[in-house]
């Protein structure tokens, strides 16, 4: 099992650019989460999807939309990036209940100049 | 906004140490859990303690939960230098269904 898996590892973006993270996960899996995380600061949750079909707005959703894709797959897009959305984001997943153990992804570094 | 926040911010030690690392919130929690997170990785879930448990065990580590005075310990025995790594507690607040609320970390070293 690949576990969480998120394309790509890295990106340089200039303000204004668009573009799409991936993230997949093998473990059959319900609920799925994306955040992201800056220096000093501990993991802030963008977008949340407790199934398939459904999303709902974390903390800092402002800048960012999402796709629950299917059961596998949840995207998160930048639809303008700003300079602020410099950051690493993190994928995630859980099964059961919601907010129980949760399997992150290595995470993508973007950089917005 | 933060939940959990962890102290000390920093900590370095020898191996063969043990290393105790506390997280204090704010408001009632479901459980709290905690995560390590090596340099450049994701985060890796370490253990899960309930509201309505007091400590649990898992090999080297030893977590308690105060709810009375809102905060959890998580304890490394006998470290050694791959516990090297940034140490996060989770809480899962009663009052909000929509997410967990990770603290700043704590960044362990461990010397050989």
């Amino acid at each position: 099992n690949a576990g969480v898996t998120q394309t790509p590892k890295f990106q340089v973006l200039k303000t204004g650019q668009s573009m799409t993270l991936q993230c997949a996960q093998d473990m059959n899996h319900n609920s799925m989460y994306w955040y992201r995380q800056d220096p000093g600061m501990g993991l802030r949750l963008i977008y949340y999807s407790a199934s398939e079909g459904t999303t709902d707005k974390g903390e800092v959703p402002n800048g960012y939309n999402v796709s629950r894709l299917n059961k596998r797959e949840f995207s998160l897009r930048l639809e303008s990036a700003a300079p602020s959305q410099t950051s690493v984001y993190f994928c995630a997943s859980s099964d059961g209940r919601y907010k129980e153990t949760q399997y992150f992804g290595p995470g993508t570094r973007l950089l917005v100049l | 906004s933060q939940q959990g926040e962890e102290d000390p911010q920093a900590l370095s030690i020898q191996e063969g140490e043990n290393a105790t690392m506390n997280c204090s919130y704010k408001t009632s929690i479901n459980n709290l859990q905690w995560y390590r997170q090596n340099s450049g990785r994701g985060l890796v879930h370490l253990i899960l303690i309930r509201s309505n448990e007091r400590e649990k065990h898992s090999g080297r580590l030893r977590v308690t939960l105060d709810t009375s005075k809102k905060s959890s310990s998580l304890l490394i025995t006998a470290s050694r230098a791959a516990d090297t790594a940034s140490y996060f507690c989770a809480t899962d607040p009663v009052d909000n269904n929509n997410d967990m609320r990770f603290g700043a970390g704590t960044r362990l070293t461990v010397k050989p």
